[in-house]
């Protein structure tokens, strides 16, 4: 079946634009969450959903960062006013539920580069 | 709060010749671990997870890794390597109280050499 996707692969904008970065579950999977990749600094959490709880934004790394979840299902991260430090490959993930028992399947992602 | 440390960076190895892939963690709470691996340009894969039972626990394409809790470690190993498992692996950690997102290492660059 399909797993996670993501678009764009690929995102180049300037520094200042505002981005938008969107992520299709795995139809059913009721948790989804986000992460960033940086080089040298690994995989970092953004962002949790699960279901029609509130998010667990604790890892959102200011408030330029915000997500949202359409319907249980795709998501949309969104970083207003980028900075060149925000230049990353932002991985999504999704799983059949929220407890640990439940693997995390991810995209391919996508490379932001804010020149 | 977790953490996830692995020791080295870049690990280059012989095809065929056997590969560990070092990983420590820290936590105040029991933890599920987990390695996954990366290919070039690709999302992360499942390779094996250690959620309780039996210290010793057997991944995808032959890796397998051992939990030891007195040193707090998840090393991975294969004991042939191909050109093939040329990727990038994170060790992960979650607690035992489950709504919380995996918690990474910074990565290890596994390099088959032919």
């Amino acid at each position: 079946g399909a797993g996670v996707s993501q678009s764009p692969s690929n995102k180049v904008t300037e520094k200042g634009k505002d981005v938008e970065l969107r992520c299709d579950p795995i139809s059913g999977h009721t948790a989804l969450y986000w992460y960033r990749q940086s080089l040298g600094q690994g995989l970092e959490f953004l962002i949790y959903f699960q279901g029609n709880s509130a998010p667990d934004k604790s890892g959102l790394p200011s408030d330029r960062f915000s997500a949202e979840r359409t319907g249980g299902s795709v998501s949309t991260l969104t970083i207003q006013r980028t900075q060149q430090e925000d230049s990353a490959v932002y991985l999504c993930a999704s799983s059949l539920g929220s407890g640990i028992g439940y693997e995390q399947y991810f995209g391919p992602g996508t490379r932001l580069t804010v020149t | 709060a977790q953490s996830v440390t692995q020791l080295d960076s870049q690990v280059p190895v012989f095809e065929e010749a056997p590969v560990e892939l070092r990983c420590n963690y820290s936590s105040s709470v029991s933890v599920y671990l987990f390695w996954y691996v990366q290919y070039p340009n690709q999302g992360l894969q499942l390779l094996l997870k250690y959620l309780s039972g039996s210290t010793l626990v057997k991944g995808i394409n032959g890796f397998e890794a051992e939990f030891n809790k007195s040193q707090t470690s998840f090393h991975l190993r294969k004991p042939s390597v191909h050109i093939s498992d040329t990727a990038e692996y994170f060790c992960a950690v979650s607690s035992y109280s489950g709504n919380t997102p995996l918690v990474f290492g910074k990565g290890t660059r596994l390099s088959v050499i032919a």
